[in-house]
């Protein structure tokens, strides 16, 4: 499976864009990028996936770089609510939607 | 509605016990999971279910016993339990086996002493 590295934590002020780094650099050609984000107690919540171009969706954007060893996940208008860990996931190549989360990043949205 | 529910979402038990966490999701969804949460926080899959089929089993000791009677519900067994067994258990639920999103449940916090 591609390790992804992320940031312990960020902090975003209310209102801003968060950018959400992750690094992949062993990334398989046909493997996805998956964003995943777990507010306290509570399950993990999909965010948004992508492959190689960049995606969008009523949550989040998420770019990804050509050569396809990193992405960023941005929030546009990151609300108090956002504050949660975000796990950037590589999937592994046999379909079977196995995933493993790791220590992923802790984005603090301040007022 | 609650797309993927789990209960109890609190379980304290003893050592040596045996207890069941109980999962049903009504989004049609084909595929069911459960995750383990561990103290550090990382989450890793323990089994998986497609069609009532078991698909995946990773390597979780033999003491853990999923059952799916239907597709819409996939229940967690656990016998003798260990104190190491004490962490948070998510299910979840996916459209397919295939690239989709996985719906998580709210989460089991089993604590054993």
């Amino acid at each position: 499976d591609a390790k992804t590295t992320q940031p312990t934590s960020m902090d975003c002020a209310e209102g801003r864009a968060a950018n959400l780094p992750c690094n992949h650099s062993t990334i398989s050609g046909n493997e996805y990028v998956y964003w995943y984000r777990q507010i306290h107690s509570q399950g993990p919540q999909y965010i948004i996936h992508g492959l190689k171009n960049n995606e969008t969706n009523e949550m989040a954007s998420l770019i990804i770089t050509e050569d396809r060893k990193s992405s960023t996940l941005i929030l546009p208008h990151a609300t108090l609510r956002d504050t949660a860990v975000y796990y950037c996931i590589v999937r592994v190549e046999n379909n079977f939607n196995k995933f493993y989360f790791g220590s992923g990043t802790k984005l603090n949205v301040k007022p | 509605d609650t797309a993927v529910s789990q209960t109890p979402k609190y379980l304290v038990t003893q050592m040596g016990n045996d207890k069941s966490i109980k999962c049903e999701q009504n989004l049609g969804h084909d595929t069911m999971y459960w995750y383990k949460q561990d103290s550090k926080k990382f989450l890793k899959i323990m089994f998986s279910y497609n069609n009532k089929e078991l698909i995946i089993n990773e390597t979780v000791p033999n003491r853990f016993s999923p059952k799916s009677p239907d597709k819409a519900h996939l229940n967690l067994h656990i016998n003798s339990l260990e104190l190491g067994d004490s962490a948070v258990y998510f299910c979840a639920s996916s459209r397919s086996l295939g690239r989709t999103e996985a719906f998580f449940g709210q989460g089991t916090r089993l604590t054993v002493v």
